[in-house]
């Protein structure tokens, strides 16, 4: 079956510092990959995307890069603040299953000043 | 961009009533909606596929009969939580694709449900 694994969280960061999450996937074709961030209280937006291997989405500072060797999408970015505090899901969507989406167990960031 | 509204935002009722959330595509139309359902510092659990003109699509393990869902129109997709109980309270959220352009999902901004 197809499946987003993501690095549990909180992951709590002072401001300035630099972000990794981690994220793999499992699926049984050629995936979309997807980064979308929940604020408190909000749906989801969706952060960046990726549609092909070695594609990558950068959004907001944010960048992920599909990675079709490792089956990794992992989110970084050099220098967080607090604003970007939220939960960010990892998500795939197989190219061939219309607009359903796979989602991440989701990660919490926590930004400190 | 594309935009998507539940209402409410928030609701709480009594254990044994009925409750209605609205899923509405504002600037697009949808043929397909998604009703997803969160539990606290939980990821988004897909509940069930709205179909406009056909019945819903449930996943696994979601009542049929207990969630009823209507899509009334290419804009508009209602989610009923029938007999609420304690256990339904939760987070709902609902999304539409716009496959007109470029199939990127647009999410609402969720409902919260409190059964008590």
């Amino acid at each position: 079956g197809n499946s987003v694994t993501q690095m549990e969280g909180p992951v709590t960061l002072s401001e300035e510092a630099f972000l990794t999450i981690n994220c793999t996937y499992t699926a049984t074709g050629y995936p979309s990959l997807f980064w979308y961030v929940q604020y408190p209280g909000e749906g989801l937006q969706l952060l960046l995307k990726a549609t092909k291997a070695d594609d990558k989405g950068s959004n907001k500072g944010f960048e992920a890069t599909y990675r079709k060797e490792t089956t990794s999408f992992h989110l970084e970015k050099g220098s967080v603040q607090v604003s970007d505090s939220a939960v960010y899901f990892c998500a795939l969507r197989l190219n061939n299953a219309g607009n359903m989406l796979t989602f991440g167990g989701g990660t919490r960031l926590m930004v400190k000043p | 961009g594309a935009v998507v509204s539940q209402h409410p935002s928030w609701v709480i009722c009594k254990s044994g009533t009925s409750v209605k959330i609205e899923c509405r595509s504002l600037d697009f139309q949808a043929t397909t909606m998604f009703w997803y359902r969160q539990f606290p510092k939980q990821s988004l659990m897909l509940m069930a596929t709205s179909n406009e003109g056909s019945k819903a699509t449930y996943e696994q393990g979601v009542e049929k009969d207990k969630f009823l869902i209507n899509h009334a129109s290419l804009t508009l997709s209602t989610l009923t939580v029938t007999s609420a109980h304690p256990e339904d309270s939760s987070f709902y959220i609902c999304s539409a694709p716009q496959t007109e352009t470029n199939h990127e999902q647009y999410f609402g901004p969720g409902t919260r449900l409190t059964v008590t």
